[in-house]
């Protein structure tokens, strides 16, 4: 069973609306949580990091909360553009391993 | 932005032909990543790097070999390509500071006939 579940595997929103994506994992304890975007045929890029410690971190029009009691990471985005159409993988790190979620699919129509 | 720099972006070749995929980076780091990724799935570890003549089998089972003589290069061979190895190859890099984030190449994409 993979050790990080994302949800929903795809999303297609209207431009200008907001959207939340989701991240749940079993990887305990961990050294920090990760969210990266990944345009189509290009490498993850990175969008925001997080220790156990934190609840929040914001970038941009992203912002990412993290809840270590319930194992539960989100990606909030907000007014989104076309150019947000991506995946966007939620990764755990604990030590010098690193847990790749399944991604989610995200579109931006206008 | 990343100092890691992946060659050739796009690749087609022919079955049994022997294909090495490049992977540099400038950052001096001591970590390196081979991933392997199918379109719209999830990534893949096949071989990683903790510093020079340092290499190790991930988690996927892979035909693949790489060798890390320098720091700055990881190489990925395929003595014999096969249709199987269609897929794009994702290399990564860090350091050894757990709050680093994990640097990743823009990919190869490789369609093996």
């Amino acid at each position: 069973k993979n050790q990080v579940e994302q949800s929903p595997q795809s999303l297609i929103i209207l431009e200008g609306k907001n959207c939340t994506l989701q991240c749940n994992y079993t990887v305990s304890p961990f050294s920090n949580l990760r969210w990266y975007k990944q345009d189509t045929g290009r490498g993850p890029v990175s969008l925001t990091i997080m220790t156990f410690s934190e609840n929040t971190k914001s970038n941009g029009r992203y912002t990412a909360t993290l809840d270590a009691d319930t194992k539960q990471s989100s990606l909030h985005i907000t007014a989104s553009q076309l150019s947000d159409s991506a995946s966007y993988i939620c990764v755990v790190r604990f030590g010098n391993q690193f847990y790749f979620g399944t991604g989610t699919s995200l579109t931006v129509i206008p | 932005e990343a100092d890691i720099y992946q060659t050739p972006r796009y690749l087609v070749i022919g079955t049994g032909k022997k294909i090495t995929l490049e992977c540099s980076q400038t950052m001096g780091h001591d970590k390196m990543y081979w991933y392997q990724q199918d379109p719209g799935m999830e990534l893949h570890l096949i071989h990683y790097s903790y510093g020079v003549n340092s290499t190790e089998k991930g988690d996927l089972s892979s035909e693949s070999t790489v060798s890390r003589i320098r720091t700055e290069h990881f190489p990925l061979t395929l003595e014999s390509a096969r249709p199987s190895h269609t897929s794009q190859y994702l290399c990564a890099s860090t350091d050894g500071d757990v709050g680093n984030t994990i640097y990743f190449g823009e990919g190869s994409w490789l369609t093996v006939v």
